[in-house]
């Protein structure tokens, strides 16, 4: 069966390190996958995306690897503040044309301790 | 802040009610989405379209229906309420050309 997995539930960190989230897949050909940041009794906003023919993606302190053959995604924030404490999603599309809905993972909730 | 609008935030009703959830977008988007989320849990695609008069159903078996006579607008109905809707549901929206999707507030539904 198709299965999207984010490592953990839950992920404490000081503030000023990295926080390294992950995302696993299984069953999927995904064409391209997404991060999303979703804050309690909100809906998810989007942040970076990154294509199946990409190997990494940067947006200011936020960075994406994709890797197929793992079946993989990492999702970094460096210099993380307790700003940045929200749920954080993956989620695939498998289509190239963008036709399909996304699927999204459990999440992981990240928590930046000062 | 995304231009999509769902109504009402919060909503209490009994067991059996028939009700229906707002959503409208002022991007002009084609494509809307239904999910239903549960607190930790992740979100399932229960409705979509793809523009006017098209709607296809998700993964998640749901007793709720849509309908998309225009394109800024996209309610979920459902017809008679039961306690295990209780949950949370986001509508999304995207445009053709691109696959980033635009969440509302949610409406956090709760049936007794």
């Amino acid at each position: 069966s198709q299965k999207i997995e984010q490592n953990s539930e839950a992920l404490n960190i000081q503030e000023g390190k990295t926080a390294t989230l992950t995302c696993n897949y299984t069953n999927y050909s995904p064409a391209y996958l997404q991060w999303y940041r979703q804050d309690p009794g909100r809906g998810p906003v989007f942040l970076l995306l990154i294509r199946e023919n990409e190997k990494e993606k940067r947006k200011e302190r936020l960075k994406v690897t994709f890797d197929t053959t793992l079946k993989q995604s990492l999702f970094h924030i460096t210099a993380s503040q307790p700003a940045d404490s929200a749920t954080y999603l993956c989620a695939l599309a498998t289509s190239r044309g963008g036709n399909t809905p996304l699927v999204f993972g459990k999440g992981t909730r990240l928590s930046v301790i000062a | 802040e995304a231009d999509i609008y769902q109504t009402p935030r919060y909503l209490v009703i009994g067991t059996g009610k028939k009700i229906t959830l707002e959503c409208s977008q002022t991007m002009g988007h084609d494509k809307m989405y239904w999910y239903q989320q549960d607190p930790g849990m992740e979100l399932h695609l229960i409705h979509y379209s793809y523009g006017v008069n098209s709607t296809e159903k998700g993964d998640l078996s749901s007793e709720s229906t849509v309908s998309r006579i225009r394109t800024e607008h996209f309610p979920l109905t459902l017809e008679s309420a039961r306690p295990s809707h209780t949950s949370q549901y986001l509508c999304a929206s995207a445009s053709p050309i691109s696959t980033e999707a635009f969440f509302g507030q949610g409406t956090r539904l709760t049936v007794v």
